[in-house]
């Protein structure tokens, strides 16, 4: 039973344009969403998180969009560079709960 | 720097053999998890440590076993009975269990079989 889910296994974009990463969730109790950034051989970095109070969340080059009916988490990157290349997780809780993660999409920006 | 370190960065399993991977944070959190991570999969709980001398299963707890004696360390030990331990095993830890925070991860370590 796979509650969060990223059917994108990899995606390419041009360097200089937006990359948007997706992820699906089944649980309609998620109220933490989160999203990692994975390089090879070192663990996840944090990127960017977004409470269900809210549909949006900002920092800098990243942007989290979350759709509570369509129970759908996306998270934009603009303007995309080289070094943003990796996996990228996304994960969810509801309430004080462990965090379940999705299988991770790997992002490779082109020059 | 604060942060989380997992050693050995490589390990390798002989058959019937328990290996234990180190976590060593100092952050000051409270609590500690341990994931393993499988190709093309997520990340899926082992254990985790809400706080000092305590302890719980994760979803897949089988063939492992863990221990906090201290705040600051969290090892898991990888047990014969575990039957597939090839894998890539992440340690995080948080201000406060499961809390609204972000998990902060070491770099994790391989383990394969000989």
């Amino acid at each position: 039973d796979q509650q969060v889910k990223q059917n994108s296994p990899s995606l390419s974009v041009q360097e200089g344009r937006i990359s948007i990463l997706n992820c699906d969730y089944t649980n309609s109790m998620f109220d933490y969403f989160l999203w990692y950034k994975k390089y090879p051989a070192e663990g996840p970095t944090f990127l960017i998180s977004i409470s269900s109070i809210k549909d949006k969340n900002e920092d800098g080059r990243f942007t989290v969009f979350l759709n509570k009916s369509a129970k759908h988490l996306s998270l934009h990157i603009v303007p995309s560079q080289p070094g943003d290349s990796a996996v990228y997780f996304c994960a969810a809780s509801a309430g004080a709960q462990k965090l379940v993660f999705g299988q991770g999409t790997r992002l490779t920006i082109n020059p | 720097d604060g942060g989380i370190t997992q050693s050995p960065k490589y390990l390798f399993r002989k058959e019937g053999q328990n290996v234990t991977l180190s976590c060593e944070q100092n952050l000051n959190h409270d609590a500690m998890y341990w994931y393993r991570q499988d190709p093309g999969q997520g990340l899926r709980l082992i254990y985790y440590s809400q706080i000092v001398n305590d302890f719980q299963k994760g979803d897949i707890a089988e063939g492992y076993s863990v221990s906090r004696e201290k705040k600051e360390s969290f090892p898991l030990t990888v047990t014969s009975a575990q039957k597939n331990p090839t894998a890539f095993y992440l340690c995080a830890s948080s201000l406060r269990y499961f809390s609204n925070q972000p998990q902060h991860f070491g770099d994790g370590t391989r383990l394969s079989i000989l």
